[in-house]
């Protein structure tokens, strides 16, 4: 346990439906990653927040993506009118700016979207 | 363009000694980390190196040549639970930035 949780575990939700994923970072952690990994792939950047500020995303993210850090503590990913692709492992890190600023990830959220 | 390659797949013997490769090319460089991740479960962090060299962690050990834009973690005494795969990742940019942009990972099944 790295002591970054999510929530689901899993979710299953059918194709147009909007789904809502929980990340809490490590306390001290003032930067939390967002990552999507499929199946034999290495994990890919979706987006970061230092602190509330969202300070970058990636191309992946579409426009039906959106992510929050209101109090700079834990975050929410929200994907709306999901498709059959958005299927993956949610992944969410978190990191200290300072040092090596090594990542720690949580256990993920499998999404399967029917 | 970004590109981070190393092997799909190895196999190797419980109690052997296993190195897996990792080379890199991307806009910058700001250290580069390897994971761990079990099938099914989260990545887990095993080593970080950003000078040239070699750092050592118990049975585990990662090298690094910025120059050659590659690296290796390398494996002793492997244990039938080393079984994983094994992800390179490199941190482009420090300071706003700081996303990892990883390899596909390397497979290791270790057999008896």
């Amino acid at each position: 346990d790295t002591g970054v949780s999510q929530d689901p575990r899993h979710k299953i939700t059918k194709r147009g439906q909007n789904v809502t994923f929980r990340c809490d970072p490590i306390s001290e952690h003032n930067r939390l990653y967002w990552y999507r990994q499929t199946l034999g792939q290495g994990p890919e950047f979706l987006t970061y927040f230092q602190n509330e500020a969202q300070l970058e995303k990636s191309r992946l993210l579409s426009d039906r993506f959106s992510a929050e850090r209101p109090k700079g503590s834990f975050s929410t990913l929200e994907i709306q009118r999901t498709e059959q692709g958005d299927s993956a492992m949610y992944l969410c890190a978190s990191s200290l700016s300072t040092g090596k600023e090594t990542q720690y990830f949580g256990p993920g959220t499998r999404l399967l979207v029917l | 363009g970004q590109n981070i390659d190393q092997p799909t797949e190895m196999t190797a013997t419980e109690g052997a000694i296993v190195q897996i490769n990792c080379t890199y090319q991307t806009s910058g460089f700001n250290g580069l980390f390897w994971y761990q991740q079990h099938a099914g479960e989260a990545p887990t962090f095993l080593s970080y190196n950003v000078l040239d060299g070699l750092e050592e962690k118990g049975r585990f050990s990662s090298f690094l040549s910025r120059s050659k834009g590659y690296s290796y973690l390398l494996l002793k005494e492997l244990q039938m639970k080393d079984s994983a795969s094994y992800l390179c990742a490199v941190m482009d940019y420090g300071g706003s930035q700081g996303n990892l942009i990883f390899g596909k990972g390397t497979k290791l099944s270790v057999k008896p």
